[in-house]
C-alpha cells in the first residue's frame, strides 16, 4: 500500500476537465515539492509538473498542478484521446529518506 | 538533449546476482543525483535507491536494503545498481532517473527488464 494515495482510475470525455488527487502526509507532500508524471506502458515516464505547479517546456498548458497542505492535484483541461495514460504523483519523504510515489491513476478518455 | 540508457537486465535465478548500468549524456552528470526506480508487472512505480552527485549520500528502499548497492562513476558518466540475493518480487522494469537531491526525478531512461525466475 502506497504512502501517498491516488484514485486508481479517472475518466472523462474529449474536451472535458479532469482532476486527479494525491494525498500524503506531513513528512512528504506537507514538507516537500510534488512532481507529476505521465506514463505509457513500455515508455519512459514523462515529467508533466515539477515543484507543485511548474510545467517543463513542451508540456501543454492544459496540464496544471496545485498543492495545499498534505495534498496535491493534477488538472487536465480540454481532454484529448492521447491523454489516456497512467499518472503518478511523487515527493521526497523526510521520514522514509526516499521518494514516495502515489499508486497511480489510470486515465481513460471515453 | 538529456539521455539515459539502461542496460544489464535479463533472466536470473532466485538468489542470483545482476548488475545494471545506466549511461548518461547531455548534462553535467556529477552535478545531479541519480536514482533507480522500478515497476513490477501490473503495479505502480517504486523508488529503489538514490545517490548524490559526489556519492556522499546514498539511500535505499527498505525492500532492497542490504541486497542492492547503488554506485556511480562520474568520469564514465555512469550509474550502477548491483543486485544480489534476488527474489521473484524483484522482477520489474528498472528505470534510471536524474534528479536534484531530495526531489523526485525529471528525466528518465527507457528501462531495462529484470526477471527473477527459476
Amino acid at each position: 500500500q502506497s504512502v501517498v494515495t491516488q484514485p486508481p482510475s479517472a475518466s472523462g470525455t474529449p474536451g472535458q476537465r479532469v482532476t486527479i488527487s494525491c494525498s500524503g502526509s506531513s513528512s512528504n507532500i506537507g514538507s516537500n515539492t510534488v512532481n507529476w508524471y505521465q506514463h505509457l506502458p513500455g515508455t519512459a515516464p514523462k515529467l508533466l509538473i515539477y515543484s507543485n505547479n511548474q510545467r517543463p517546456s513542451g508540456v501543454p498548458d492544459r496540464f496544471s498542478g496545485s498543492k495545499s497542505g498534505t495534498s496535491a492535484s493534477l488538472a487536465i483541461s480540454g481532454l484529448q484521446s492521447e491523454d489516456e495514460a497512467d499518472y503518478y504523483c511523487a515527493a521526497w519523504d523526510d521520514s522514509l529518506k526516499g521518494v514516495v510515489f502515489g499508486g497511480g491513476t489510470k486515465l481513460t478518455v471515453l | 538533449e538529456v539521455q539515459l540508457v539502461e542496460s544489464g537486465g535479463g533472466l536470473v535465478k532466485p538468489g542470483g546476482s545482476l548488475r545494471l548500468s545506466c549511461a548518461a549524456s547531455g548534462f553535467t552528470f556529477s552535478s545531479y543525483s541519480m536514482n533507480w526506480v522500478r515497476q513490477a508487472p501490473g503495479t505502480g512505480l517504486e523508488w529503489v535507491s538514490s545517490i548524490s552527485g559526489t556519492s556522499s549520500y546514498i539511500y535505499y528502499a527498505d525492500s532492497v536494503k542490504g541486497r542492492f548497492t547503488i554506485s556511480r562513476d562520474n568520469a564514465k558518466r555512469s550509474l550502477y545498481l548491483q543486485m544480489s540475493s534476488l527474489r521473484a518480487e524483484d522482477t520489474a522494469v528498472y528505470y534510471c532517473a536524474r534528479s536534484v537531491m531530495y526531489q523526485p526525478s525529471d528525466y528518465w531512461g527507457q528501462g531495462t527488464l529484470v526477471t527473477v525466475s527459476s
